[in-house]
């Protein structure tokens, strides 16, 4: 049974707009948090991470949204810009425990 | 520069074969993880370790074996039993008392089987 959920696959956005992509969690124990950005052949790079106690972060053109109540984390990119595409995975992490992924979603940045 | 180092970038196996996947950091972290990503799948745990000479099976364990005799290394091992080892393995590393937790990736291993 899957604990953290991207429940689209894909997403594709115009240059220049919004991206959001959501992530799921059913166990309201998680303590960390993260977004991390993948390009193919490469290692995923970290880029956001919001802990359980706050429900917003931002870095540049990144913000992180977390509604405990809805177990729901989402990732905001504004503007979106070509290099953005990628595959961006959430994770949630318990500091006790092992850090666990979704499946990823996909995003293009389209022209 | 500190960092996680994976080697070989490509791997090829024959049939009943064990291969083993090097992970080398020199971050100073305690916590070391594999993980295996398959095309639709995600990133998938196979071991992790807490600390030196600890270490614990992840979600996708059968057909693996990993050592952690040094902080520094974390290598993994892919038995004959692992019936379908073509994958993107991943190694990471962090340090779980940090405060600001996040995963430090090396840049993989493509694994695939002749």
């Amino acid at each position: 049974d899957q604990q953290v959920k991207q429940n689209s696959p894909s997403l594709s956005v115009q240059e220049g707009r919004i991206s959001i992509l959501n992530c799921d969690y059913t166990n309201s124990m998680f303590d960390y948090f993260l977004w991390y950005k993948k390009y193919p052949a490469e290692g995923p790079t970290f880029l956001i991470s919001i802990s359980s106690i706050k429900d917003k972060n931002e870095d540049g053109r990144f913000t992180v949204f977390l509604n405990k109540s809805a177990k729901h984390l989402s990732l905001h990119i504004v503007p979106s810009q070509p290099g953005d595409s990628a595959v961006y995975f959430c994770a949630v992490y318990n500091r006790d425990d092992k850090i666990i992924f979704g499946k990823g979603t996909r995003l293009h940045i389209l022209p | 520069d500190g960092g996680i180092t994976q080697s070989p970038k490509y791997l090829f196996r024959k049939e009943g074969q064990n291969v083993t996947l090097s992970c080398e950091q020199n971050l100073n972290h305690d916590a070391m993880y594999w993980y295996r990503q398959d095309p639709g799948q995600g990133l998938r745990l196979i071991y992790y370790s807490q600390i030196v000479n600890d270490f614990q099976k992840g979600d996708i364990a059968e057909g693996y074996s990993v050592s952690r005799e040094k902080k520094e290394s974390f290598p993994l091992t892919v038995t004959s039993a692992q019936k379908n080892p073509t994958a993107f393995y991943l190694c990471a590393s962090t340090q779980p008392l940090g405060g600001d937790e996040k995963l430090f990736f090396g840049s993989g291993t493509q694994l695939s089987v002749l």
